[in-house]
């Protein structure tokens, strides 16, 4: 069975710093996607990243990069020049390319503090 | 802009009522599923549907059904509301077909069960 851990429950960072959030995984599966959800306070859960495991180039969202490493089955969060609006629950997600339904499995998600 | 709306934000039963929470998304997705969220344990998923009428248990199905008699409507109950069933819920769909898509979910329901 696939599982997924985030070992930092909570994190803060001062605004304008980089921040990391580690999430490894565990999977016999070779193809694979990988996911950063943040869900700020009391708002919606929305996706920030994702990585297709057979693309070796780290996924880049403006401010939000990845560090994908297949061989370890670790995939952290990177956030530059964080922002108060950054301040939220992170989720890191994984489902099996194999799969048609596309059902996520989450780490129990890091809880990310940016301060001014 | 895809969306997934809930029917309550916030919601109060006593143990033994039977509760029903209605998700609706407006993107003609073919999955929908059903997640709770708990500190310190993440996302769980409880039940999802992959089309009209068709469902399947995730990982914790104890205590709950589900129902999903048209596409953008995925309703789930709670047959005899429990204190353990006191969580935040999170309905999500995406599109189906080809390969996993993007999950998009709603703005959650909190339930407090007394």
């Amino acid at each position: 069975a696939q599982t997924v851990t985030q070992s930092q429950p909570e994190m803060s960072v001062q605004e304008a710093e980089t921040v990391t959030l580690s999430c490894t995984y565990d999977t016999s599966e070779s193809n694979y996607y990988l996911f950063w959800y943040k869900q700020p306070p009391s708002r919606q859960m929305i996706l920030v990243i994702r990585q297709e495991a057979y693309k070796q180039q780290n996924a880049t969202e403006n401010r939000f990069s990845v560090n994908f490493q297949k061989a370890a089955k670790s995939f952290s969060l990177k956030i530059s020049d964080s922002q108060l609006g950054d301040t939220a629950m992170y989720f890191c997600a994984f489902t099996d390319a194999n799969s048609n339904t596309g059902k996520l499995i989450f780490g129990q998600g890091t809880t990310l503090q940016v301060k001014p | 802009d895809v969306k997934v709306t809930q029917s309550s934000r916030y919601l109060v039963k006593r143990t033994g009522e039977k509760v029903f929470l209605e998700c609706v998304q407006d993107m003609d997705h073919e999955n929908m599923f059903w997640y709770r969220q708990d500190p310190g344990l993440g996302l769980r998923l409880i039940y999802f549907s992959y089309d009209v009428k068709m469902k399947e248990k995730g990982d914790i199905p104890e205590g709950y059904s589900v129902s999903r008699e048209k596409k953008e409507r995925f309703s789930l109950i709670l047959e005899s509301a429990s204190t353990n069933q006191t969580s935040m819920y999170l309905c999500a769909s995406s599109g189906g077909g080809g390969g996993p898509e993007t999950q998009y979910f709603g703005p959650g329901t909190r339930l407090l069960v007394l």
